[in-house]
């Protein structure tokens, strides 16, 4: 399979405890993105990469979210002290460029307890 | 910032019977894409509009992006109890922009 993968599928974790997520891009899909969503909800905007570089972070996310590609391949997205609040699905998705559709992983889905 | 919003939220229709959602942004998009979510799975890219005033047609859907492209649609003619589902429009407000998702339509289909 040759698609966006992400891990773990699912996590459960006490607040207060940091987790970290990874997601693996298609190959040569220079574009990555993170969302989160919740139920009902549309995903939510968390972060961009375009190879190495973050290109923006959500103004809402705060500064307990932390994400790094630094190969330009893969990413990890990171939460330290989770809340109960950022129990949501954590989507990553790929795409070969600006403007270019994007192909989206199977999530990962957090459980703050 | 950019916001991309959706109605209705939820519609429930009889199998045969159209549905149509609207997708409107705050700000003027290079192009909108729209996306089928279907319940325990993560969003699929159904197409991309970029033209102002584009019309697109896959079988039974009719995707149409606004002259102003700040605003887009996705009518299906005869629903199917396969399109069960939530449909997200999402857009880049400039070509090198974030992909920003409206909050979806979730559509159920009574057969």
């Amino acid at each position: 399979d040759t698609g966006v993968s992400q891990d773990p599928r699912h996590k459960i974790t006490k607040r207060g405890q940091n987790v970290t997520f990874r997601c693996d891009p298609i190959s040569e899909h220079n574009r990555l993105y993170w969302y989160r969503q919740t139920l009902g909800q549309g995903p939510e905007f968390l972060t961009y990469f375009q190879n190495e570089a973050q290109l923006e972070k959500s103004r809402l996310l705060s500064d307990r979210f932390s994400a790094e590609r630094p190969k330009g391949s893969f990413s990890t997205l990171e939460i330290q002290r989770t809340e109960q609040g950022d129990s949501a699905m954590y989507l990553c998705a790929s795409s070969s460029g600006q403007g270019e559709r994007a192909f989206f992983g199977q999530g990962t889905r957090l459980t703050v307890v | 910032g950019q916001q991309v919003m959706q109605i209705p939220q939820y519609q429930h229709v009889q199998e045969g019977e159209d549905f149509t959602t609207y997708c409107n942004s705050s700000t003027t998009l290079s192009n909108i894409q729209w996306y089928k979510q279907r319940p325990g799975g993560h969003p699929v890219f159904l197409i991309q509009l970029v033209k102002s005033g584009e019309v697109k047609k896959q079988k039974r859907l009719t995707f149409q992006f606004g002259e102003a492209k700040k605003n887009s649609s996705l009518h299906i003619t005869a629903t199917q109890t396969t399109d069960v589902g939530t449909y997200f429009c999402a857009g880049n407000e400039n070509q090198g922009g974030k992909l920003i998702f409206g909050q979806g339509t979730e559509l159920s289909v009574k057969p």
